[in-house]
């Protein structure tokens, strides 16, 4: 049972246009949500995140929306340049646990042309 | 201070052998994670500590995997008589505290032969 899905495997867009990413989870208790971004050859790098008291969090090209009614979440960035081209992966948790382990998706290959 | 490190980045094992992985996570990180990655999918946890306690172990680690974090520093990931379903990458992550972001070294790749 794969708790955090991202359907699409592949996404292709135009520099300057707009990628967006998306992810479903069924996990009731996740309330804390990120996003990974990970070029070949290194580890995965914390991008953006969102609690799920928001339904929004931007950080520069990059925003996050939350639809927790839908247990659905996405990427937007824009506009795409060809360095975010990468794996993006889709990660969940429940915000007040003693771990902190995160559920991830099994990502999402981004691939921006020039 | 370079992040979190993992050594080796590439282990070739015959199936049958054991293998020991080592991280070196951010030094003021008091959380330290161990998960697993296969082609195609995304991170799997395997366990985690806090400080020099192992706190959790996923179902995924079987018997033949064992983890330790000695003086709560750095980690070592053991596989002892290695399977081909074991080969995957293998990425630590450490963090804060449970709350904040979770910080990736490059991984240990292991194919088993």
């Amino acid at each position: 049972d794969q708790q955090v899905k991202q359907n699409s495997p592949s996404l292709s867009v135009q520099e300057g246009r707009i990628s967006i990413l998306n992810c479903d989870y069924t996990n009731s208790m996740f309330d804390y949500f990120l996003w990974y971004k990970k070029y070949p050859a290194e580890g995965p790098t914390f991008l953006i995140s969102i609690s799920s008291i928001k339904d929004k969090n931007e950080d520069g090209r990059f925003t996050v929306f939350l639809n927790k009614s839908a247990k659905h979440l996405s990427l937007h960035i824009v506009p795409s340049q060809p360095g975010d081209s990468a794996v993006y992966f889709c990660a969940a948790r429940p915000y007040n646990t003693n771990a902190g382990k995160s559920t991830f998706g099994d990502g999402t290959t981004l691939t921006v042309k020039p | 201070d370079t992040g979190v490190s993992q050594d080796p980045r590439h282990k070739i094992t015959k199936r049958g052998q054991n293998v020991t992985f080592r991280c070196d996570p951010i030094s003021e990180h008091n959380r330290l994670y161990w998960y697993r990655q296969t082609l195609g999918q995304g991170p799997e946890f395997l366990t985690y500590f806090q400080n020099e306690a192992q706190l959790e172990k996923s179902r995924l680690l079987s018997d033949r995997f064992s983890a330790e974090r000695p003086k709560g520093s750095f980690s070592t990931l053991e596989i002892q008589r290695t399977e081909q379903g074991d080969s995957a990458m293998y990425l630590c992550a450490s963090s804060a505290d449970p709350g904040n972001i979770q910080y990736f070294g490059a991984g240990t790749r292991l194919s088993v032969l």
